[in-house]
């Protein structure tokens, strides 16, 4: 069974400060994505890598892929209350037209 | 704008009614998939359909079915609900296996 780690489980920070979440496996993701979970709403999809080493950017949000496609880290620069939520990340195992494999996400409070 | 609708943001059933959760999407994507959401448990897999009239199990099918009778459309079936089946009920959509569209949930409580 592949599984994805998030961490921290939990972060609550001041606005502007900066931070970083990571997602770790020990499989090899063909692509991964990174979703945002506001409370009583469902995920909303911000980002895809798919190739090793890909580095994204979606304003203040930096996503990297790991070189070998196990790991992700998403930066969040000045951070702004509207960035708390669930951060959620997903890979598409190698095995193909398999589901995606979610973590367990990282909940993020940005106090104002 | 991709959209995909559940039937009711909250519902509130008694131990042992049958209940139907519904999902509709308006992207003709293949695939749709139901999960349950618990704090500290994460999302799991319930069921999967990659086809109209196909069904896969996921991670924990127990207690549940699905119907897909239509491309768009993808029913989750609790036969007899059970306390603990009181969860965040999500339902997504996706074009291959990745990007999935979520709704805005279930919330489901069984007294």
């Amino acid at each position: 069974t592949q599984l994805l780690e998030q961490s921290p489980q939990f972060l609550s920070i001041q606005e502007g400060e900066n931070l970083t979440v990571y997602c770790n496996s020990s499989s090899v993701f063909s692509s991964l994505q990174w979703y945002r979970q506001e409370p009583g709403e469902g995920p909303v999809l911000l980002v895809t890598v798919v190739t090793g080493g890909e580095v994204k950017k979606l304003k203040r949000l930096t996503f990297q892929f790991g070189d070998a496609r196990k790991d992700s880290s998403l930066h969040i620069t000045a951070a702004q209350p509207g960035d708390t939520g669930l951060y959620l990340c997903a890979g598409n195992p190698i095995s193909g037209n398999t589901p995606l494999v979610f973590g367990k996400g990282t909940r993020l409070s940005v106090i104002a | 704008d991709v959209k995909v609708t559940q039937s009711s943001r909250y519902l509130v059933k008694r131990t042992g009614e049958k209940v139907f959760l519904e999902c509709v999407q308006d992207m003709d994507h293949e695939n749709m998939f139901w999960y349950r959401q618990d704090p500290g448990l994460g999302l799991r897999l319930i069921y999967f359909s990659y086809d109209v009239k196909m069904k896969e199990k996921g991670d924990i099918p127990e207690g549940y079915s699905v119907s897909r009778e239509k491309k768009e459309r993808f029913s989750l079936i609790l036969e007899s609900a059970s306390t603990n089946q009181t969860s965040m009920y999500l339902c997504a959509s996706s074009f291959a296996t990745v990007e999935q569209y979520f709704g805005p949930g279930t919330r489901l409580t069984v007294t």
